[in-house]
């Protein structure tokens, strides 16, 4: 089975942090994905990328930035965290893009 | 328009009974198709994947794809409280290269 972990469960922080969401998949996946979910608006892409160092903006890019360094592993960056970016934020990953995204468990983020 | 649509619900069936769950795709496209289920609280998990048109069944799940009328539709027959949940519609189209979400319909079987 696909295996997606997120670095935390729940995490806390304060407006104007440096905030790192971690991701990592341990089947050797080409594609990994960040979204969010809100209540209402659905899951929202903020970045992807098809392959180690390369990234692409999804419909929501604004206010993060990513890193993929390995394979395996996918970075999601809050470069100074605001109160709107309190969400739930969802890693997946695909084997190729157009068969199915496996998610992570999810990690909820409130920023006070 | 949204690339995918799906009724919000909430939709309530009596246990036991055939739950009909519906969306509809802009991108005529578009070539694969999946169901996730999402617990409340928890994250999306992959229930169907369907890529031509017609039905696809898996234990208690049938996923109906309908490329001509744009639409993939979900059955889950015998339907239990545990299927209570929010499923969300996925497509895949090569034209945006991206993956569409569906805002989901939650799905309450009542015991």
């Amino acid at each position: 089975d696909v295996k997606v972990t997120q670095s935390s469960r729940y995490l806390v922080k304060r407006t104007g942090e440096k905030v790192f969401l971690e991701c990592v998949q341990d089947m050797d996946h080409e594609n990994m994905f960040w979204y969010r979910q809100d209540p209402g608006l659905g899951l929202r892409l903020i970045y992807f990328s098809y392959d180690v160092k390369m990234k692409e903006k999804g419909d929501i890019p604004e206010g993060y930035s990513v890193s993929r360094e390995k394979k395996e592993r996918f970075s999601l960056i809050l470069e100074s965290a605001s109160t709107n970016q309190t969400s739930m934020y969802l890693c997946a990953s695909s084997l190729l893009q157009n068969q199915p995204q496996h998610f992570g468990d999810g990690t909820r983020l409130s920023i006070l | 328009q949204k690339e995918v649509e799906q009724n919000s619900g909430p939709l309530s069936v009596p246990e036991g009974a055939i739950a009909s769950l519906n969306c509809t795709y802009s991108d005529r496209v578009s070539q694969s198709f999946f169901w996730y289920r999402q617990y409340s609280g928890k994250s999306p998990e992959l229930i169907m994947s369907i890529y031509s048109n017609g039905d696809k069944e898996d234990g208690r799940f049938t996923a109906q794809l309908n490329k001509a009328s744009q639409y993939v539709s979900l059955l889950i027959r015998d339907s239990q409280p545990s299927d209570s949940a929010t499923y969300l519609c996925a497509v895949f189209s090569w034209r945006g290269n991206q993956f569409y979400f569906g805002t989901g319909t939650s799905l309450t079987v009542i015991p």
